[in-house]
């Protein structure tokens, strides 16, 4: 069973046209989740943070929220330079100092 | 902004050839990953590293695997005997002061095993 779950695995939306992003997890001892940014044939670009239920982080369009068992990226009136892909990372105590990562929502915004 | 840096782009090898992978992570950083990413898969952890030593593997780091610090500045993957299932983009990161904050990847090397 996946530790991490990212929903939905793609996304199209219209230029201006807000949605949010989901990634659930099951570990227990969550320590630390993180959201990245993965463009074409590049390594990921960190986003946000989260370290406790009800934390929430914005950074011009996105805000990521957490929860005890997910987490939202919640992307506001978009622009088609946010199309990418969204990655989801848990870090915590069984994951052995390591990040567990979600498989992606891949972002794509239209003109 | 400092970023890190990895060579080469691509690498094609032919099976049971070895390869190095080269990264020079951001200068004040001082843990050191390398993860990899097969074609359309999640991002998979391979190894830490800090103070010189391994400070945690996966199961997919086996003995064919190694890391080095050769210097100040470099942070190398060997792979011995490089195996059809080893085709992969593999990203180096760096971080200040461990896994539990913002990771700094570069842009990954593109391995192909033929």
């Amino acid at each position: 069973e996946d530790q991490v779950t990212q929903s939905p695995e793609a996304l199209r939306l219209q230029e201006g046209e807000s949605s949010s992003l989901n990634c659930s997890y099951t570990v227990s001892g969550l320590r630390g989740l993180f959201w990245y940014r993965q463009d074409p044939g590049k390594g990921p670009e960190f986003l946000f943070t989260l370290y406790s239920a009800g934390e929430e982080k914005e950074k011009e369009r996105l805000k990521a929220t957490l929860t005890k068992k997910e987490s939202f990226l919640h992307i506001t009136a978009p622009k088609p330079e946010d199309s990418a892909t969204y990655l989801c990372a848990v870090f915590y105590g069984g994951s052995q100092g390591n990040l567990i990562f979600g498989k992606g929502t891949k972002l794509s915004v239209k003109p | 902004e400092p970023e890190v840096t990895q060579t080469p782009s691509h690498q094609v090898t032919q099976m049971g050839q070895e390869v190095i992978l080269r990264c020079v992570p951001i200068s004040n950083h001082l843990y050191f990953y390398w993860y990899r990413q097969i074609l359309g898969q999640k991002v998979e952890f391979l190894v830490s590293f800090y103070n010189n030593e391994i400070s945690e593997k996966s199961e997919i780091f086996d003995d064919q695997f190694s890391v080095e610090r050769p210097d100040g500045s470099n942070f190398t993957l060997k792979i011995r005997s490089t195996k059809l299932e080893d085709s992969a983009m593999y990203f180096c990161a760096s971080s200040v002061q461990g896994p539990n904050e913002k990771l700094f990847f570069g842009s990954g090397t593109q391995l192909s095993v033929l």
